[in-house]
């Protein structure tokens, strides 16, 4: 049981290229979420999913685009990545209505330069 | 403008001692609230829950405390143990808005000393 699975776990990108960060969930979870983390800010939320076919804005979307392609896959894009985007990104699922936990992936660490 | 705040960005602790984590949150509308562990390289692991109807929740080593007038709730530890060593998040969630959309602390570096 794989649990959340994201690709890829490392990427260097150049100011203004585009890439997609990908996310899959193998536990029918309705809930998927996308959070970054630096340091000494915490975790904090871009977007969510909260049921197959939503989206939502979280505390810092701009810049992000995310599409949740099915139950079981969430992704996160940066159009025209910038340096301010360098950080590690968690992908975590959650079942609704019981979402007492939320079930993380083990990041992707990306760097702008 | 931080919902969920952790003061202390690090804690050191003697095996066997307890640890006490602190989290403070300033939105009313916060009723659940979890602690992640997390070790580096990996991702947050869910420890323990608490939702506002409750008071202490435990569970072996863990009890969250939840003082909801302060706004406050704590992670204690006991006893501690070299392998707790790790990043401590708390997160809140104002379920009643039908989002589960946690928002999280900045985390406490907690380390337990063999």
């Amino acid at each position: 049981n794989a649990g959340v699975t994201q690709t890829p776990k490392f990427q260097v990108l150049k100011t203004g290229q585009s890439m997609t960060l990908q996310c899959a969930q193998d536990m029918n979870h309705n809930s998927m979420y996308w959070y970054r983390q630096d340091p000494g800010m915490g975790l904090r939320l871009i977007y969510y999913s909260a049921s197959e076919g939503t989206t939502d804005k979280g505390e810092v979307p701009n810049g992000y685009n995310v599409s949740r392609l099915n139950k079981r896959e969430f992704s996160l894009r940066l159009e025209s990545a910038a340096p301010s985007q360098t950080s590690v990104y968690f992908c975590a699922s959650s079942e609704i209505p019981n979402a007492e936990k939320l079930f993380f992936g083990s990041g992707t660490q990306l760097s702008v330069l | 403008d931080q919902q969920v705040k952790q003061n202390s960005p690090s804690l050191s602790v003697q095996e066997g001692r307890i640890s006490i984590l602190n989290c403070d949150y300033t939105n009313s509308m916060f009723d659940y609230f979890l602690w992640y562990k997390k070790y580096p390289a990996e991702g947050p692991t869910f420890l323990i829950s608490i939702s506002s109807i409750k008071d202490k929740n435990e569970d072996g080593r863990f009890t969250v405390f939840l003082n909801k007038s302060a706004k406050h709730l704590s992670l204690h530890i006991v006893p501690s143990q070299p392998g707790d060593s790790a990043v401590y998040f708390c997160a809140a969630s104002a379920t009643t808005s039908g989002t589960y959309k946690y928002i999280f602390g900045t985390g406490t570096r907690l380390k337990v000393l063999a």
